[in-house]
């Protein structure tokens, strides 16, 4: 699986958009992105997942470059309960199950 | 319950002692994952199960970590002769492998292992 690269940690007032970016640039053509959010003393969450159109769900966005070496993650309207790791993560989405995670963009909140 | 569900949600142990993790997922679902967590680290992958047959352990550390998967449902983390190292959250996670949602893992809340 090809490997990604996120800040450490980010912070963004409640209330406003978080944008979480992601390189990736050694992905592969049959790749996908895909996001994990753990809160703390909980497991993995899924968020979303894409190729390379952007996906939209109740949850987040997902934009991904054209080039698709890099994506961002955006959660429209930020929430204290969205203080959490985010992990952004590729890999084949048939044939090769296992996810490798990062360490992750720590995400904080502030009221 | 519907989601994954792994006991005991705390486990503290002696050095060198044996300890069984186990691991239920949710129902219908194929596959199964065993994962790793230290403090301030991203989870690390240890074994995936395919039915009843681990189909990659590449992640197992040693020949002292061991998991089971009889019945194609419950799981079983078995850890011999622990260290102080082994000292993590073990993460389970569950998905319909094969299914449209391929990738989506659903993962129960861990459980902690210290070892004394």
């Amino acid at each position: 699986d090809a490997k990604t690269t996120q800040p450490p940690s980010m912070d963004c007032a409640e209330g406003r958009a978080a944008n979480l970016p992601c390189n990736h640039s050694t992905i592969s053509g049959n790749e996908y992105v895909y996001w994990y959010r753990q809160i703390h003393s909980q497991g993995p969450q899924y968020i979303i997942h894409g190729l390379k159109n952007n996906e939209t769900n109740e949850m987040a966005s997902l934009i991904i470059t054209e080039d698709r070496k890099s994506s961002t993650l955006i959660l429209p309207h930020a929430t204290l309960r969205d203080t959490a790791v985010y992990y952004c993560i590729v890999r084949v989405r048939f044939g090769n199950e296992k996810l490798t995670f990062g360490t992750g963009t720590r995400l904080t909140i502030i009221p | 319950g519907a989601g994954v569900s792994q006991t005991p949600s705390n486990k503290v142990t002696e050095k060198g002692k044996y300890v069984e993790l186990r691991c239920d997922p949710i129902s219908g679902h194929t596959a199964l994952y065993w994962y790793r967590q230290s403090l301030g680290q991203g989870p690390e992958f240890l074994i995936y199960f395919q039915g009843t047959g681990a189909a990659d352990d590449s992640g197992l550390p040693n020949d002292r970590f061991f998991a089971v998967r009889p019945e194609g449902s419950v799981s079983t983390l078995k850890i011999q002769r622990t260290e102080r190292g082994d000292s993590a959250v073990y993460l389970c996670a569950s998905s319909f492998a094969g299914g449209p949602n391929t990738g989506e893992l659903f993962f129960g809340e861990g459980s902690r292992l210290t070892v004394l």
